[in-house]
């Protein structure tokens, strides 16, 4: 079974900046998550998909950061314009449903100058 | 709301000696439990997982762990350490009876293995 598949791996972009990520979740896992890792801490949840619909977007900065996965299948995340405080780890899960099945995909290093 | 503290962002053992990292979480409602390893550049790889049943949960790599809900805790074991083990454990909790599946994440301990 192939795994969760995130790109680009590393990005490094100055502050103002736009950037996106992607994001292939395991097939047939109707649920996708993107979390933030900032150096240090713990994975924090932004956004959880339904599908193609928003589940829970409440840590999401809305502002900056936007996030779409059409037809239910891959999924982009968007920062714009990009601070300072956005280096971290974005990482990607899917799941079969809710915690069953929860696969985590390498993650892409975004480093902000 | 649910939380989780891991006691010690940093351990260190010998190699060979007892693995012991600490898990406490605050639910209101039934949790399901995970322990998270995390190699350097590397993705989330889950260890082991308590939903319901047996409470002495059995994972990858020789580690397990044991929920216990009178101390509200789920502290991670591994009887004898190896380099390989070096890494940041993460603990995290989730809703049990609900199919969100967000999970909520301790902030890490870092597991060092001296030779």
């Amino acid at each position: 079974e192939a795994g969760v598949a995130q790109s680009p791996r590393y990005k490094i972009i100055e502050k103002r900046q736009s950037v996106a990520f992607w994001c292939n979740p395991i097939s047939g896992h109707a649920t996708l998550y993107w979390y933030q890792q900032i150096l240090g801490q713990g994975p924090k949840l932004l956004i959880q998909f339904q599908n193609n619909g928003v589940v829970d977007d409440s840590q999401l900065p809305k502002d900056r950061f936007s996030a779409e996965r059409l037809k239910g299948v891959d999924s982009t995340l968007k920062i714009q314009p990009a601070k300072l405080e956005d280096s971290a780890v974005y990482l990607c899960a899917s799941s079969f449903q809710g915690p069953n099945g929860y696969t985590f995909g390498s993650g892409t290093r975004l480093t902000v100058v | 709301a649910q939380s989780v503290t891991q006691l010690g962002s940093h351990v260190s053992v010998s190699e060979g000696a007892l693995v012991l990292l600490r898990c406490n979480y605050s639910s209101s409602v039934p949790p399901y439990l995970f322990w998270y390893v995390q190699y350097p550049n590397q993705g989330l790889q889950l260890l082991l997982k308590y939903t319901t049943g047996a409470t002495l949960v059995k994972g990858i790599n020789g580690f397990e762990a044991e929920f216990k809900k009178s101390e509200t805790s789920f502290h991670l074991t591994k009887p004898s350490a190896h380099m390989s083990d070096a890494a940041e454990y993460f603990c995290a909790v989730t809703h049990g009876s609900s199919n969100t599946g967000k999970l909520i994440f301790g902030q890490g301990t870092t597991l060092q293995v001296k030779p």
